[in-house]
């Protein structure tokens, strides 16, 4: 069964440093997403990326962050400049529908800055 | 408000016991909505979507009632595999994000 991978598992930094993290969408999939879940608390939106562009993103997207989809199996989050409230865990997830389908999501990456 | 709220238990059942739970969405542009579960330190998987009529998958049953703007969910039989947050969704048709409730855990105990 098709699944969508990101590495690292676990990446580790000191605030202030930038970070990449991967995704490989399932490959079919034309909608990519990365969500965030900081310990203890619910997944949350960060942006939505369809057809080369960002699509929607939110209040939490800011301008440290920015994605990328630089050939046609990966899909990255940079964050430029790591801060302490950055640490949480990221997931990417796919969809291929083009209406309200379902979203697959990876196994994430845990992020912890210090 | 929050845009999906859930009640965050634990719920805890008895193996073989069935368990219900809503969750309560406020933008009523909400259109489509799921069913996810997720484990301890582990990513969101799909358990249903939440059709208007209802629907049914094995042994858990999803209900969507627009009027009171709430979803359910309901366990029957329940197995120790059981044991995992579930996660109201909700999206809508405009947008792309899928919008979480804070879960709801539950703890199926021999």
């Amino acid at each position: 069964e098709p699944e969508v991978t990101q590495t690292p598992s676990h990446q580790v930094t000191q605030m202030g440093q930038e970070v990449i993290l991967r995704c490989v969408p399932i490959s079919n999939h034309l909608y990519f997403y990365w969500y965030r879940q900081i310990l203890g608390q619910k997944v949350e939106f960060l942006v939505s990326f369809y057809n080369n562009e960002i699509s929607e993103k939110s209040e939490i997207f800011d301008d440290q962050f920015s994605v990328e989809r630089p050939d046609g199996s990966n899909f990255t989050l940079k964050i430029r400049s790591t801060k302490l409230e950055d640490s949480a865990m990221y997931f990417c997830a796919s969809r291929g529908q083009p209406i309200a389908g379902e979203q697959f999501f990876g196994p994430g990456t845990r992020l912890t800055v210090l | 408000r929050k845009e999906v709220e859930q009640d965050p238990g634990p719920f805890n059942v008895p193996e073989g016991a069935t368990v219900a739970f809503n969750c309560t969405y406020s933008n009523s542009a909400s259109q489509s909505f799921f069913w996810y579960r997720q484990d301890c330190r582990k990513e969101p998987k799909l358990l249903m979507s939440v059709y208007s009529s209802g629907n049914e998958d094995g042994r858990f049953t999803a209900q969507l009632n627009r009027a009171s703007q709430y979803i359910s969910l309901l366990i029957r039989d329940s197995k120790l595999s059981d044991s995992a947050t579930y996660l109201c969704v909700a999206h809508k048709a405009a947008g792309n994000k899928l919008t979480f409730g804070g879960g709801t855990r539950v703890l199926v105990k021999p």
